[in-house]
C-alpha cells in the first residue's frame, strides 16, 4: 500500500485567520485525489474531488490545488469561521477503479 | 433518501464475542469500503468490493470477514472480538471510476471490553 501524508496533525487558529494543509501522495499512476470534510459524530462528507495537474477548485471559503508532478495538493480555508473546525481529510485512490486510501487527516479547530 | 445506511450505531462487546455490522446502499455503487478510525490515524481500509462476489483486503483486515452477495449489502463480520477492534467503522460506497467520491455511512462505535 502506497501512503498519502497529511501535515500538520492538527491545527488551532483564531477566527479570522486564513490556514492551509497539505496532503502528500504517490506521484506516478495518479488517477484522482479526494478531499473530504468530517465534522464531529458525523460521516465524512466530500469537499473535492481531482484528477488534473494545475487543477485548483472552490467551494466558498475553501480552495484546493493539485501538482500530481511532485504529487501534493493544498487544501486553502480563507478567514477560517468556528464551523469550520473538522478534521479534512485526502484520500487517493489506488489505480483508475481501485481501493481508495486515505491519510491520518488534518484536524482543525478554530476559535472564536 | 437513504444513502448508506450502517447498524447499529453503537455496541458493546466483551472479548471473543462476534457480532457483524450492517452496511446497505440504495445508489448502486459497484463499489463497496469498510474503514476503521483510531485517533490521529485517519481511516484505515479493512476490505473492500469491487461488486457483488468480490472482496479484496484492504491495510488492516485481520480478524475481519466481509461477504458481497448484492449489490446493496456488504456486512463485516467480527469473529473474536478483541480490544484492538475498539474503533468506529465507515462504511462506504462509490461508483468505479477514480475519480467520484464516496459516500459514508453514519458509522458504527464499537467498544470491545
Amino acid at each position: 500500500i502506497l501512503n498519502v501524508e497529511q501535515s500538520p496533525q492538527s491545527l488551532h487558529v483564531q477566527e479570522g485567520d486564513s490556514t492551509n494543509f497539505t496532503c502528500s501522495f504517490p506521484s506516478s499512476n495518479f488517477y484522482a485525489l479526494h478531499w473530504y470534510r468530517w465534522e464531529t459524530a458525523k460521516s465524512p462528507e466530500a469537499l473535492f474531488v481531482m484528477t488534473l495537474n494545475g487543477d485548483e477548485k472552490k467551494k466558498g471559503r475553501i480552495s484546493a490545488t493539485l501538482n500530481t508532478k511532485e504529487g501534493y495538493s493544498y487544501l486553502y480555508i480563507k478567514g477560517s469561521q468556528p464551523e469550520d473546525s473538522a478534521t479534512y481529510l485526502c484520500a487517493h485512490p489506488l489505480g483508475q477503479g481501485g481501493k481508495l486510501i486515505f491519510g491520518q487527516g488534518t484536524e482543525l479547530s478554530v476559535k472564536p | 433518501n437513504a444513502g448508506v445506511t450502517q447498524t447499529p450505531k453503537f455496541r458493546i462487546l466483551k472479548i471473543g464475542q462476534s457480532m457483524t455490522l450492517q452496511c446497505a446502499q440504495d445508489m448502486n455503487h459497484n463499489y463497496m469500503y469498510w474503514y476503521r478510525q483510531d485517533p490521529g490515524m485517519g481511516l484505515k481500509l479493512i476490505y473492500y468490493s469491487v461488486g457483488a462476489g468480490i472482496t479484496d483486503k484492504g491495510e488492516v483486515p485481520n480478524g475481519y470477514n466481509v461477504s458481497r452477495s448484492t449489490t446493496e449489502d456488504f456486512p463485516l463480520r467480527l469473529e473474536l472480538a478483541a480490544p484492538s477492534q475498539t474503533s468506529v467503522y465507515f462504511c462506504a460506497s462509490s461508483y468505479p471510476e477514480a475519480d467520484t467520491e464516496a459516500f459514508f455511512g453514519q458509522g458504527t462505535r464499537l467498544t470491545v471490553v
